[in-house]
């Protein structure tokens, strides 16, 4: 079995570009939940995807939108980047909305 | 203001030593998990507990959950280098609310 997988791992951009993380969910699992951590903190949530509807959002700014397709893989988009997106970017798979939630390696950002 | 608050920040010890870390609140959980996060990776699940007083082992772990379900207590004895790593906590409102973490206790082991 598959465990949850992210890409890239790394990613160097600078201020003002658009960046688009990936994650691939663990097999059978149908929710995705997207969380920041930024250096020396825990990780915030960004918003939670279930069966391809947006199941929730944490408060970030509508720059930051999210898809998740019929796979169950899902995307977050990060708009007009800025210093402060510097962070890790941690993508969680979970069999159902209330379930355990396994986390991927997370993608590394930085702005400059 | 951070919902979940935990301490020490950081800790330094010697192979073989005991500790406890913490994590309160002021708010009510249904659920309440302990994570460890190395560098480099994502968190890894530890532990769920949901009910008032539940006490768990995981091999040199013991895991607490508050009577009144507002604060959890993470034991580690006679501690290894391979325990190194983040501890964070993470808790839900209720069943249906965003996990919630804790910004963490970073251990450092020393052999």
């Amino acid at each position: 079995e598959t465990g949850v997988t992210q890409s890239p791992t790394h990613l160097i951009k600078t201020r003002g570009q658009q960046v688009t993380l990936r994650c691939s969910s663990q097999s059978g699992h149908n929710t995705v939940s997207w969380y920041q951590q930024a250096l020396g903190q825990g990780p915030q949530f960004i918003f939670q995807y279930y069966r391809e509807e947006e199941n929730g959002r944490g408060n970030f700014p509508p720059r930051f939108s999210g898809l998740q397709f019929p796979n169950y893989s899902s995307e977050l988009n990060v708009n007009a980047l800025e210093l402060d997106d510097s962070a890790l970017y941690l993508c969680a798979s979970s069999l159902d909305r209330r379930e355990t939630q396994y986390f991927g390696p997370g993608t590394r950002l930085l702005v400059l | 203001t951070q919902l979940l608050e935990q301490s020490p920040q950081f800790l330094s010890i010697q192979e073989g030593e005991n500790l406890t870390v913490y994590c309160n609140s002021s708010s009510v959980f249904s659920s309440l998990q302990w994570y460890r996060q190395e560098p480099g990776e994502g968190p890894v699940l530890l532990v769920t507990v949901v009910t008032g007083g539940e006490v768990k082992k995981l091999k040199r772990l013991t895991f607490q959950f508050g009577d009144a379900r507002k604060d959890s207590s993470l034991h580690i004895t006679a501690a290894q280098p391979g325990d190194t790593g983040l501890y964070l906590c993470a808790a839900r409102t209720s069943g249906n609310t965003p996990l919630v973490f804790g910004k963490g206790t970073r251990l450092s082991v020393i052999a």
